[in-house]
């Protein structure tokens, strides 16, 4: 699976837009953007992924580069509860290797 | 739907004793997967099953590890003996097939003194 490189911590204020960026210069055709997170002492969870077009669900929205090099993942309104570590994570869907390759990923604080 | 869930979710053993851990799959998933954070490093993966076949243990560290899915239905994580670098969070995750997301459990943090 492609690398990934993720800003160590980023801060953003509470009802603002967070925007977390990744860099993926070495993503292969058929690898996809994956997207999760990990609040304090819970297990990962599940945001989003894609392939090439943008996507959005009730959790965030994730804008992929046309040469695909780089995400970033939206969260609209950020509150206090989306004060976690956010990882991205390049793999090939349905294939390749099974298991996530968890980087160190962003650690993400949203300050009331 | 119920999500994944772990048991125990703390376990304090001694060295070289065993403790086994226990993951319940979302219902229906075929797919169960072990991972772990040991302290200050990243999460790893550990095995993945489909049903009740493993399809890939090249994470398990090594044969003090023992993982089982009777049944296609529940997995167990044994761990004999166990030593102290194997302290840290196991989590178990699942999904229905292998294209979206998967979903975790809360995990089981294991502490070896």
């Amino acid at each position: 699976d492609a690398k990934t490189t993720q800003p160590t911590s980023m801060d953003c204020a509470e009802g603002r837009a967070a925007n977390l960026p990744c860099n993926h210069s070495t993503i292969s055709g058929n690898e996809y953007v994956y997207w999760y997170r990990q609040i304090h002492s819970q297990g990962p969870q599940y945001i989003i992924h894609g392939l090439k077009n943008n996507e959005t669900n009730e959790m965030a929205s994730l804008i992929i580069t046309e040469d695909r090099k780089s995400s970033t993942l939206i969260l609209p309104h950020a509150t206090l509860r989306d004060t976690a570590v956010y990882y991205c994570i390049v793999r090939v869907k349905g294939g390749g290797a099974d298991g996530l390759t968890f980087g160190k990923g962003t650690h993400l604080i949203i300050q009331p | 739907e119920a999500g994944v869930t772990q048991f125990p979710s703390h376990s304090v053993i001694e060295k070289g004793q065993t403790v086994t851990l226990r993951c319940d799959p979302i219902s229906g998933h075929d797919n169960l997967y072990w991972y772990r954070r040991v302290m200050g490093k990243e999460i790893k993966f550990l095995l993945h099953f489909v049903k009740e076949s493993k399809q890939d243990e090249s994470g398990m560290p090594n044969n003090r590890f023992l993982a089982e899915r009777t049944g296609g239905t529940y997995s167990t994580l044994k761990v004999q003996p166990a030593e102290l670098e194997d302290s840290g969070v196991y989590f178990c995750a699942s999904s229905h097939d292998r294209l979206g997301g998967y979903t975790f459990g809360s995990g089981t943090r294991l502490t070896v003194v």
